[in-house]
Parts: C-alpha cells; structure tokens; sequence
C-alpha cells in the first residue's frame, strides 16, 4: 500500500467496553511501533515487534492493553474494560529495517475516546 | 532516562523571519536525534535526522552535545512551514531497534 494504514480513524467506547485497533504497515517492513498520544503531548511508547516477536511491551500501561503481530504484518492492539483515561491517539509506525536510524512511517492513527 | 523537552508549546513568526524551534535532551549514552512534523490533517513525517546533516525544506538541525541540544532553524520562515514540530530521541532499546522518545511538540505558526 502507499503507507500504514489504520482502522477505525475514530472509535468511541463506552467505559467497560473492549476496543481492538488494526494496524496495516507498509508491506516488508519488519518493525512496528505503536504510540499512545495524549490530548496535548508527543507520542509516547507502547510496545514493539520485530516481524511477528513482540521485543518490547514496556510501555504498555497496564494489563488491560494488549497487541498481537501473529503472521509479522497486521497488527491489532486491544484495550480489555476501557477508562476514561485511555482516551488518546493512538499510533502504528513501521520501519523497513531494524537499525536505529530506520525511520519510521506513521499512520494516521486512531482518536479513542472512552465516554 | 532520557527525555526531551521542547520549552515552547506555541510559536509565531511572520513571513520570510528567521525561526528557531528549541529543543533540548537528557540521555546517558550517544543519542540519535530526529524533527518530526505533521501539517495540518496529515500523518506525522520524518522532517530530518542529525546523522545525515542535511537541510530539508530549508531547515537545519544542528546537535550540540554540550549543551545538550538539537535546535531547528530556518532562516526565512514561510507560511507553508506552518506545523507541529516534533523533536525525538532514538536511545532505549527495544530488542534491536530503539525506541523513540519525543518531546511535547511546538506548534509553529507563520504569520503572513
């Protein structure tokens, strides 16, 4: 495709709902990032895959949040019982390799809005 | 830890001024620095990254690791910089790749 693509743009939960968001990186890439961005402030980390191994989820802020990357290309992040608090753009990033100046390409994220 | 700042949340510049958008970083070992930026109802897009010193759309970004710092500048500003600037740091790792930190965003503004 011509870049990642996400679904749905927006989503609106009520407070206990599950919300599952899809990420479509950019074919063969083999990094994918996903970002939470708060209302106001910079992307901020969530966890990492390299291909379909999950490396880094140490930004995930709590057990609720959950992402999967089962055959190493779409990527779904899930968010069990939602609060008001996970109200945010929520980000996927994808990179061609895995080097540190890789850049990345975003989508154009998921607004969630938990009422 | 490492962290990034960006001091101004709003920037305003008339046409054809020089710009300077701040940034400033802590982190312990050799970071990479890049310039994010998202025009209006766009993704966010690398602008440029100090390893490559290069200018892109005019900008420059110069890392000063005395101070710290990794400010963006334009000599003559023009309306369709307009944006949310980003400044990000590459340092933790994640498995093989690193993640990035960014900073709170400016949004810069230029003014006709």
């Amino acid at each position: 495709g011509a870049g990642v693509s996400q679904s749905p743009r927006y989503k609106v939960a009520k407070r206990g709902q599950d919300v599952a968001l899809r990420c479509d990186p950019i074919s063969g890439h083999v990094s994918l990032f996903w970002y939470q961005q708060a209302l106001g402030q910079g992307p901020e980390f969530l966890t990492y895959f390299q291909n379909e191994a999950q490396l880094d989820k140490s930004g995930l802020p709590s057990d609720r949040f959950f992402a999967e990357r089962p055959e190493g290309s779409v990527s779904t992040l899930k968010i069990q019982r939602t609060q008001q608090e996970d109200s945010a753009v929520y980000l996927c990033a994808s990179s061609l390799e895995v080097g540190r100046n890789s850049p990345l390409h975003f989508g154009n994220g998921t607004r969630l809005t938990v009422t | 830890a490492q962290r990034v700042t960006q001091p101004e949340k709003l920037l305003s510049v008339f046409k054809g001024a020089p710009v300077e958008l701040k940034c400033n970083y802590s982190y312990s070992g050799s970071p990479e620095l890049f310039w994010y930026v998202q025009y209006s109802r766009q993704r966010l897009q690398l602008l440029l990254r100090h390893i490559s010193r290069e200018s892109i759309k005019g900008f420059t970004a110069d890392l000063n690791k005395g101070e710290t710092s990794f400010h963006l500048k334009k000599p003559f500003a023009q309306e369709e910089d307009s944006a949310m600037y980003y400044c990000a740091l590459s340092g933790r790792a994640s498995g093989s790749a690193r993640q990035l930190t960014f900073g709170s965003g400016t949004q810069l503004t230029v003014l006709p």
